[in-house]
């Protein structure tokens, strides 16, 4: 099956600072999502992004499906910021599958 | 709109006993997910529904898990008997087929 892997697993940052997460697939997708976990367990969508840029505030993330890979950009840290980053990765109608997740520690 | 409801939230019980977890999907929502995460893990699929039809049930652990969608609307998962490596947050997710999923705030499970 799909294989993802997010970089770095931890990362531990100043408030203000900016920061840039990662995440690599095995095959093509056509479905990518971003999630935050919060300290309460739960899931929260930051982007559905298939492909292309988005923007959200303090937040973008890019998608090069043909290069395989999603970047999730995060600036002007804040310490609400801190948790756990998961990009999760679907081919057709196959199930949503996780990487292990980025932990971002933003300290003040 | 209403999200994806969950319960209970916490739940502690003794290995060997039994529980059952509830999901009531997003409304119009034909794709149902279960997902089990392990403390420091991602989430790992369980059982995936089209209405009330299993698409993928290849990692449910069948002696002991089962789950049931009635009426290709809301779901419950049941383990039975639980073991200590059951300990996990259970997710339940809802997706128009198989565009942008959403999760409920998922079950923690400590079995004792």
């Amino acid at each position: 099956g799909i294989q993802v892997e997010q970089s770095p697993p931890d990362l531990i940052l100043q408030e203000g600072a900016n920061s840039t997460l990662r995440c690599n697939f095995s095959d093509s997708v056509n479905n990518l999502q971003w999630f935050h976990q919060n300290p309460w367990g739960q899931l929260i969508n930051l982007f559905y992004i298939p492909s292309g840029t988005k923007q959200n505030g303090r937040l973008s993330a890019t998608t090069v499906a043909t290069e395989r890979y999603s970047l999730l950009y995060i600036s002007s840290s804040q310490t609400t910021d801190s948790g756990v980053y998961f990009c999760a990765v679907r081919q057709g109608a196959q199930k949503l599958v996780f990487g292990q997740g980025t932990r971002l520690t933003i300290n003040p | 709109e209403a999200g994806v409801a969950q319960s209970p939230r916490y739940k502690i019980i003794e290995k060997r006993q039994s529980v059952a977890f509830w999901c009531n999907p997003i409304s119009g929502h034909a794709t149902l997910y279960w997902y089990q995460q392990i403390l420091g893990q991602g989430p790992k699929l369980l059982i995936q529904f089209q209405n009330n039809g299993v698409v993928d049930d290849s990692q449910l652990p069948k002696d002991r898990f089962s789950a049931e969608r009635l009426k290709g609307v809301d779901s419950t998962l049941k383990i039975q008997p639980a073991k200590l490596e059951d300990s996990a947050v259970y997710l339940c997710a809802s997706s128009l087929t198989s565009t942008e999923a959403f999760f409920g705030q998922g079950t923690r499970l400590t079995v004792v």
